[in-house]
């Protein structure tokens, strides 16, 4: 079974640019995620998404910051304008939660690393 | 806030010795995770542990939760140097989907 997919692994980026992050959940897995995390520090909730609907995005910053995942599959989160306090990993998870035969257990991607000068 | 909160911060034994991580959190939890995570590298599940559960183990890896405490332990025998990581522990609510993540362990197994 393939893991979840991101891309792209590296992005550097001056500030005031925007950039894309693209993340393949395990197929079938209804629950996407959206994390940041800075350097010595846990991942943080940015957003959750159940199949296509974000269900919790109160951490996503957004004046700047945005996510889609159409057709509940795919999903690509979105920084526009870039600041450098943005540098930071970005992961995505999926699982498939209980009330779906699953076991809640949270599946990340290798995450994108993005620097921003 | 219900963020899990590990302990030590750091810890730094021995090839062959024993470590123990714990995590403590604030509000009841549909389940908890361990994770670990190498460095520069994405996390890797270890262990999930339901509020219902007291005790779970994985090779060497033995996984305790106290409801009553608040508190999980991490318990990793026969430590080796590829056991050096950060281990993270992330608290499930909201029936278990969603998950908050403490600052971690950051484990150094010398040879």
């Amino acid at each position: 079974e393939a893991g979840v997919v991101q891309s792209p692994r590296y992005k550097i980026i001056e500030k005031k640019q925007p950039v894309a992050f693209w993340c393949n959940p395990i197929s079938g897995h209804n629950t996407l995620y959206w994390y940041l995390q800075n350097l010595g520090q846990g991942p943080e909730l940015l957003i959750r998404y159940e199949n296509e609907e974000a269900v919790d995005d109160s951490q996503l910053p957004k004046d700047r910051f945005s996510a889609e995942r159409l057709k509940g599959v795919d999903s690509t989160l979105k920084i526009q304008p870039a600041e450098l306090g943005d540098s930071a990993v970005y992961l995505c998870a999926s699982s498939l939660p209980q009330w779906a035969g699953g076991d809640d257990t949270q599946y990340f991607g290798p995450g994108t690393r993005l620097t921003v000068l | 806030s219900q963020q899990g909160e590990e302990d030590p911060q750091a810890l730094s034994i021995q090839e062959g010795e024993n470590a123990t991580m714990n995590c403590s959190y604030k509000t009841s939890i549909n389940n908890l995770q361990w994770y670990r995570q190498n460095s520069g590298r994405g996390l890797v599940h270890l262990i999930l542990i339901r509020s219902n559960e007291r005790e779970k183990h994985s090779g060497r890896l033995r996984v305790t939760l106290d409801t009553s405490k608040k508190s999980s332990s991490l318990l990793i025998t026969a430590s080796r140097a590829a056991d050096t990581a950060s281990y993270f522990c992330a608290t499930g609510y909201n029936y278990g989907q969603n998950f908050v993540f403490g600052p971690g362990t950051r484990l150094s197994v010398l040879p």
